[in-house]
C-alpha cells in the first residue's frame, strides 16, 4: 500500500487549525492508520493510532479521523511547539507496512 | 514506561555486516510485535522490517529482504536486527518501535 500526504508543507500562525490529509492506495484493514510526530533533531512520536484513537499524553486538540483510503489529522488551535514532520503510517494488511512522505508543518 | 534502547551501530565498509540491538523495558515485551525503521540523513522515515511476539514469524521492506534478518530474545527483552551485504543507501538512523514509542536509535553508516 503507497501512502501519499498533502500538503507537503503548511505555514500557519498560532491558535490556528491544521489539516494534514493521508491517502492511502487501497483500503487500510481495520483502518489501521497511525500518525508520528518528529520534531527536528528529535525521535518520531507516535500520536494517533487506528485512525482515530490519541497515544497517551497526547493533547485532545490532536485528532485523527478517515477510514477507507482517506484520513485525517486535524489540529486544533496550533502552537509554536506543534512545528515538525508529520507522517502517517500503515499497518492494516499484512507487512510491508509503509509510511507517507510526510507534510512539514510551519508555525 | 516504556523504553527502547538502540545499539550497535557503527561505521562500516560496503559489503560488511552488523548486528544492531533494541532493549527494551516497561511493557509486557512478548506480547507485542516490534519494528525497525530507518531514517537516511535528511530523508522521511523508512519501515524495514517486523518481528511477531513469538518470534517466529518476521517480514521486510523490499529493499533489504533477503539481506536483513530479524531476531528476538523474549527471555531478554531484545531484538536484533541482522544486516548484510550492506550497501551506501542502507546509512540511515535505525529506530526500533513498539508499543506505541520509539527509541533513539543508533547511526549505520556504510563507506
Amino acid at each position: 500500500i503507497l501512502l501519499t500526504q498533502s500538503p507537503d508543507t503548511l505555514s500557519l500562525s498560532p491558535g490556528e487549525r491544521a489539516t494534514l490529509s493521508c491517502r492511502a492506495s487501497q483500503k487500510v484493514d481495520n483502518n489501521f492508520v497511525a500518525w508520528h510526530q518528529q520534531r527536528p533533531g528529535q525521535p518520531p512520536r507516535l500520536l494517533v493510532a487506528g485512525a482515530s484513537r490519541r497515544a497517551t499524553g497526547i493533547p485532545d486538540r490532536f485528532r485523527g479521523s478517515g477510514s477507507g483510503t482517506d484520513f485525517l489529522l486535524t489540529i486544533s488551535g496550533v502552537e509554536p511547539e506543534d512545528s515538525a514532520v508529520y507522517y502517517c503510517f500503515q499497518y492494516g494488511s499484512a507487512p510491508p507496512h509503509t509510511f507517507g512522505p510526510g507534510t512539514r508543518l510551519e508555525i | 514506561d516504556v523504553q527502547l534502547l538502540e545499539s550497535g551501530g557503527l561505521l562500516v565498509q560496503p559489503g560488511g555486516s552488523l548486528r544492531l540491538s533494541c532493549a527494551a523495558s516497561g511493557f509486557m515485551f512478548t506480547s507485542y510485535a516490534i519494528n525497525w525503521v530507518r531514517q537516511a540523513p535528511g530523508k522521511g522515515l523508512e519501515w524495514i522490517s517486523l518481528i511477531n511476539d513469538k518470534g517466529d514469524a518476521s517480514f521486510y521492506a523490499d529493499s533489504v529482504r533477503g539481506r536483513f534478518t530479524m531476531s528476538r530474545d523474549n527471555s531478554l527483552n531484545t531484538v536484533h536486527l541482522h544486516l548484510n551485504s550492506l550497501r551506501a543507501e542502507d546509512t540511515a538512523l535505525y529506530y526500533c518501535q513498539t508499543a506505541g514509542a520509539w527509541g533513539r536509535g543508533t547511526m549505520v553508516t556504510v563507506s
